[in-house]
């Protein structure tokens, strides 16, 4: 069965240095999304991406953060310089039509730490 | 009011038994409904969709109540492995993109 896949699963970071988080979405859908989770709390909206470019975000989405699809496989989240807040499980997933009406395949997550 | 609202939890129920939580949504716009669940530390896997005429997928029920503006999910001869933190998500959609909003989930422990 195909699946959202994530790398790194956990990535530690100093305040302040730029991370890239890495998601393979599902090969035949259109629409990527990324999510965070602060532990113990719920699962918000960031991002979600369509035909290379932004379609919507959320008040947590501010300059720090980026995505980008490189390749034709790859979608990326960066953070350019983290804060201690910024730890959080970071979920990628992906759907074939809008996830207005679709359902969205998650990715593992990437436990990111900031210290 | 925010814009999903659920239960918190825990729901401590044996095994066996039948439970059910409720999911209430702010916006009355909204346009589609699902049931995730998430287990410790993973990510939220689909459960099922909700519609409007309500639907089944074995031991779980889902229903939708636009008038009231809550969904709800019926768990069945619970097992132990039904324990899991429930997600309701409501999604509408405005010019040409989608939010997607989660709530803060039901936490579900099934006991032997």
């Amino acid at each position: 069965e195909p699946e959202v896949t994530q790398t790194p699963s956990h990535q530690v970071t100093q305040m302040g240095q730029e991370v890239i988080l890495r998601c393979v979405p599902i090969s035949n859908h259109l629409y990527f999304y990324w999510y965070r989770q602060i532990l113990g709390q719920k699962v918000e909206f960031l991002v979600s991406f369509y035909n290379n470019e932004i379609s919507e975000k959320s008040e947590i989405f501010d300059d720090q953060f980026s995505v980008e699809r490189p390749d034709g496989s790859n979608f990326t989240l960066k953070i350019r310089s983290t804060k201690l807040e910024d730890s959080a499980m970071y979920f990628c997933a992906s759907s074939e039509e809008s996830g207005g009406a679709d359902e969205q395949f998650f990715g593992p997550g990437t436990r990111l730490t900031v210290l | 009011r925010k814009e999903v609202e659920q239960d918190p939890g825990p729901f401590n129920v044996p095994e066996g038994a039948t439970v059910a939580f409720n999911c209430t949504y702010s916006n009355s716009a909204s346009q589609s409904f699902f049931w995730y669940r998430q287990d410790c530390r993973k990510e939220p896997k689909l459960l099922m969709s909700v519609y409007s005429s309500g639907n089944e997928d074995g031991r779980f029920t889902a229903q939708l109540n636009r008038a009231s503006q809550y969904i709800s999910l019926l768990i069945r001869d619970s097992k132990l492995s039904d324990s899991a933190t429930y997600l309701c998500v409501v999604t509408y959609s405005y010019s040409s993109a989608s939010k997607i909003i989660f709530g803060s989930g039901t936490r579900l422990s099934i006991r032997p």
